[in-house]
Parts: C-alpha cells; sequence; structure tokens
C-alpha cells in the first residue's frame, strides 16, 4: 500500500529564517513526488514535483525540495519565510494501480510564519 | 480559461436529500477527481476518471455517485446525505495520468448536512 506521512501537524518560523516541511512517503516502485500549497478558503495550487533526475527539484514561489531515496522523504525547504508563505502545505505520491496513476496525499502541515 | 470550476460554493442538505455537484474543467484534461477534505484528515479521493465515459472508486467511495458523460465534466452525486458527508469538496483535473500530471484543483464546494 502507498502512504505518505507528513510528521508535524503545524511549522512555526519567523520571516526571514529558513524554513522546512517534512514529507515522507512508502511507495512500490519509482515515486513520483508532489508539493501543493492550500491558501484559507482556496483549492490547492501545485508548487513543484519530483519524477526523475536532479534530487533537488526547484518550485514556484522560490521552494525548492529534496528527494532522498534512502530515506524516502521529500522535504519542502525555501531559504528564507515571508509572512505570505502562510498557508497549509501537502505532499503527494503518484502510484500505479491497473494502468492509471492514483494520487495519495499525506494529512497536511500547517506552516505559519511570524513577523 | 477559467481552469476548473465547481458549483455550487456552499450547499446545506438535511439527511436523506440527495444532490449532485458539477465539477467542470475547459482544459482538455483526461483526468478528473473528486476528493473530500475535513479537518486533520488531509485530502481523501472519493472517485475518479480517467476519460470520457469511465469512472472508478477512490479510497471512500461509499455513499458517492459519480458520472462523466463529457470529457469536461464530472458530477458527484450524494443519493441520501448523511452528517458524516459535511465536509469540502474539491474537484481537480490533469492532463493524462502519466509522470507529468500536476493537478488543477476547483474552488471547492462546503456541504453541511443536517
Amino acid at each position: 500500500a502507498q502512504s505518505v506521512a507528513q510528521p508535524e501537524d503545524q511549522v512555526n518560523v519567523a520571516e526571514g529564517n529558513p524554513l522546512t516541511v517534512k514529507c515522507t512517503y512508502s511507495v512500490s516502485g519509482n515515486p513520483y513526488l508532489f508539493w501543493y500549497v492550500q491558501y484559507p478558503n482556496r483549492g490547492l495550487q501545485f508548487l513543484l514535483k519530483y519524477i526523475t533526475g536532479d534530487n533537488l527539484v526547484k518550485g514556484s514561489y522560490g521552494f525548492e525540495a529534496e528527494f532522498n531515496k534512502s530515506q524516502t522523504s521529500f522535504h519542502l525547504k525555501k531559504p528564507s519565510a515571508l509572512v505570505s508563505d502562510s498557508a497549509l502545505y501537502f505532499c503527494a505520491v503518484i502510484h500505479a494501480s491497473g494502468g492509471s496513476y492514483i494520487p495519495t496525499f499525506g494529512r497536511g502541515t500547517s506552516l505559519i510564519v511570524h513577523p | 480559461n477559467a481552469g476548473v470550476t465547481q458549483t455550487p460554493k456552499f450547499r446545506v442538505l438535511k439527511t436523506g436529500q440527495s444532490m449532485t455537484l458539477l465539477c467542470a474543467q475547459d482544459m482538455n484534461h483526461e483526468y478528473m477527481y473528486w476528493y473530500r477534505q475535513d479537518p486533520g484528515m488531509g485530502l481523501r479521493l472519493i472517485h475518479y476518471s480517467v476519460g470520457e465515459g469511465t469512472t472508478a472508486k477512490g479510497e471512500v467511495p461509499d455513499g458517492y455517485n459519480v458520472s462523466r458523460l463529457k470529457k469536461q465534466n464530472f458530477l458527484l452525486g450524494l443519493e441520501s446525505a448523511a452528517p458524516s458527508q459535511t465536509s469540502v469538496y474539491f474537484c481537480a483535473s490533469s492532463f493524462s495520468g502519466t509522470f507529468f500530471n500536476e493537478q488543477f484543483f476547483g474552488p471547492g464546494t462546503r456541504l453541511t448536512v443536517l
């Protein structure tokens, strides 16, 4: 069975400091990994993805994520947090099922950036 | 280009009533999905469709039915609503089911069942 874990319900960081939102996964075969962001009362927006190749993936709004196969992790990072980054962040993994590709989402991590 | 739209935005039902949520996308995407989002549970897949005329069950399909009669539309039906179906429902679409399928989400429908 495929699964995604986001071990922190909430992450607090001061503006200007680096941030990390953690994600670990369990999937048979090669993982296709995604990060999405959700602002209040909005749908999810795509941030970045890892399919293959370079383990460091760069995405929207200055975010990046590092794929670590040995630790089965795909942590989201940003060098300098902004108050406007405060939102709910979801990690997701795509897995194959009978020829279709089904997404599984983590429970989400609330990022709060303090001024 | 409206992206993914959902109708209605809000709805209140009484237990036992039925309703249909409409999702429409104008990006010519093959795959469409219905999720529910509950506090502390993240997004859970209800049903999905890999093309016009096809549907499949997701993680939490019980109490819901879907139809994909046209490529651009994906309908989610509740035949007999229950309070446990109080949730925020999101529709999403993606170009295909291969590796490049980031999903595009609608704004959500907030459903309350009394």
